[in-house]
């Protein structure tokens, strides 16, 4: 069964600095993996997915990810936070034969300080 | 603004009750997934259907159904409900099945008292 780890559950940075969000997967074909954004009351909010290719991807609001199969990692990173950044955000792995269902991972909150 | 929507936002209803949440998907998409988000269990993957039909089954209660109606729109329905069953309940849509990009609602937020 897959799953995906996310070790922090929180991280505070000073805005204006740059950002690094972990996420690890376990899964054994080639994942389909994406980072979602949860805003307080909101809904979630793709900001970028990896399906192959090009193993550093571009996503929206500034963050990038990296894919490392040898380390079975895709971590999201930013080079200078916004204020606006302070969220909860979420890796996903999805299935890739069937692609039917996304695996989470726990999500980690992101707290900016002034 | 996703283009998915859901009703009702909010829902506070008591132990044993039953309620339908329902979700409209983005226009064009074929396929619908439901997803609980609670503290303790996190965001869960339940049901998927894809132009009417059941297609993959997750973290799903027995006391827990869905349909997706020939207009495409889907309803989720909780039956006996428990305290545990408090939660977010996120709908989201894609073109086709497969690990497109899934577009997620607002979610409704169920109180079970």
């Amino acid at each position: 069964a897959q799953s995906v780890t996310q070790p922090d559950i929180h991280i505070t940075v000073s805005e204006g600095a740059s950002l690094e969000l972990r996420c690890n997967y376990s899964y054994g074909a080639t994942p389909y993996l994406f980072w979602y954004v949860q805003s307080p009351g909101q809904g979630l909010q793709l900001l970028l997915k990896y399906f192959s290719g090009d193993t550093l991807v571009q996503g929206i609001k500034g963050f990038e990810a990296e894919f490392k199969r040898s380390q079975s990692s895709f971590n999201l990173r930013k080079p200078s936070v916004h204020w606006s950044d302070a969220a909860e955000y979420f890796c996903a792995v999805g299935e890739g034969n069937a692609g039917n269902m996304l695996t989470f991972g726990g999500g980690t909150r992101l707290m900016v300080k002034p | 603004d996703s283009g998915v929507t859901q009703t009702p936002k909010h829902l506070i209803t008591a132990t044993g009750q039953r309620v339908t949440l329902r979700c409209s998907p983005r226009s064009g998409d074929l396929s619908v997934y439901w997803y609980q988000q609670s503290l303790d269990q996190g965001l869960q993957f339940l049901i998927q259907y894809y132009n009417g039909e059941e297609r993959a089954k997750g973290n799903i209660l027995e006391r827990f159904s869905a349909q997706q109606f020939p207009d495409l729109h889907s309803e989720l329905n909780l039956s006996s409900l428990e305290l545990g069953d408090s939660a977010l309940y996120f709908c989201a849509s894609s073109v086709v099945s497969g690990s497109n990009e899934q577009f997620f609602g607002p979610g409704t937020r169920l109180t079970v008292l």
